[in-house]
């Protein structure tokens, strides 16, 4: 079955690094995205990967795939303010469907 | 260009009313979905279109109808709201090329829904 599991919460001091994880069960995924969801607000497309890379950097943020673990993890370097919000996680099933981690809410403290 | 547009953003119901979410989109995308959103459960699709003139049920489709009434739109019917239909409402939408393809979903804003 699909079943994507995140940690529902996380804290971070500004300025610090965030790293928010995320492990999934389709071995046969092929891409594995990130959106984030301010208050009020529909999702955003933050990032995704492609299933035969390992690594991807865009500006502050970096997503690290380990395939064998099933394992999707986003940091976000010099975390602000801003970065407050729900972060999901979401793989591909078939051609049409992604499945959906439970959110992982940051929070960012001064 | 707007991207994904819904309306109504906020609507309160009372038990056994009927009413009628819209979705539109401007980016030529063949495919959109309909999602809602409960605290705790991240989205689940209720419905897909995959294309024009196509429509398929998703995870959680009992209580809900759709119409892919052109490319551009795709609307969601409630026939007789119940109050376990309280709820965010997202529609998306994608451009897939084919299988396998990179399948990132563009999502509207929203629609709270409350039924009493």
């Amino acid at each position: 079955g699909e079943d994507v599991e995140q940690s529902l919460f996380l804290s971070v001091r500004e300025g610090d690094s965030s790293v928010i994880n995320c492990t999934y069960t389709d071995s046969s995924s092929t891409y594995l995205y990130w959106y984030k969801q301010e208050p009020g607000a529909g999702l955003q497309l933050l990032t995704y990967i492609f299933s035969n890379m390992d690594m991807k950097q865009d500006q502050r943020l970096t997503v690290l795939l380990n395939k064998k673990d099933k394992h999707l993890s986003l940091r976000i370097a010099d975390t602000q303010t801003g970065d407050s919000a729900i972060y999901f996680c979401a793989e591909s099933i078939n051609d049409y469907k992604l499945s959906f981690g439970a959110g992982t809410t940051v929070t960012v403290r001064a | 260009n707007a991207g994904v547009t819904q309306t109504p953003k906020f609507q309160v119901l009372k038990t056994g009313q009927s009413m009628t979410l819209q979705c539109a989109q401007d980016m030529n995308h063949n495919s959109m979905y309909w999602y809602r959103q409960d605290p705790g459960m991240g989205l689940r699709l209720i419905y897909y279109s995959a294309s024009e003139g196509t429509t398929d049920k998703g995870e959680v489709p009992n209580g809900y109808n759709v119409s892919r009434l052109n490319k551009r739109e795709f609307s969601l019917r409630l026939e007789s709201a119940a109050p376990s239909q309280t709820s965010v409402y997202f529609c998306a939408s994608s451009y897939r090329t084919g299988q396998g393809a990179n399948n990132e979903q563009f999502f509207g804003p929203g629609t709270r829904l409350t039924v009493l």
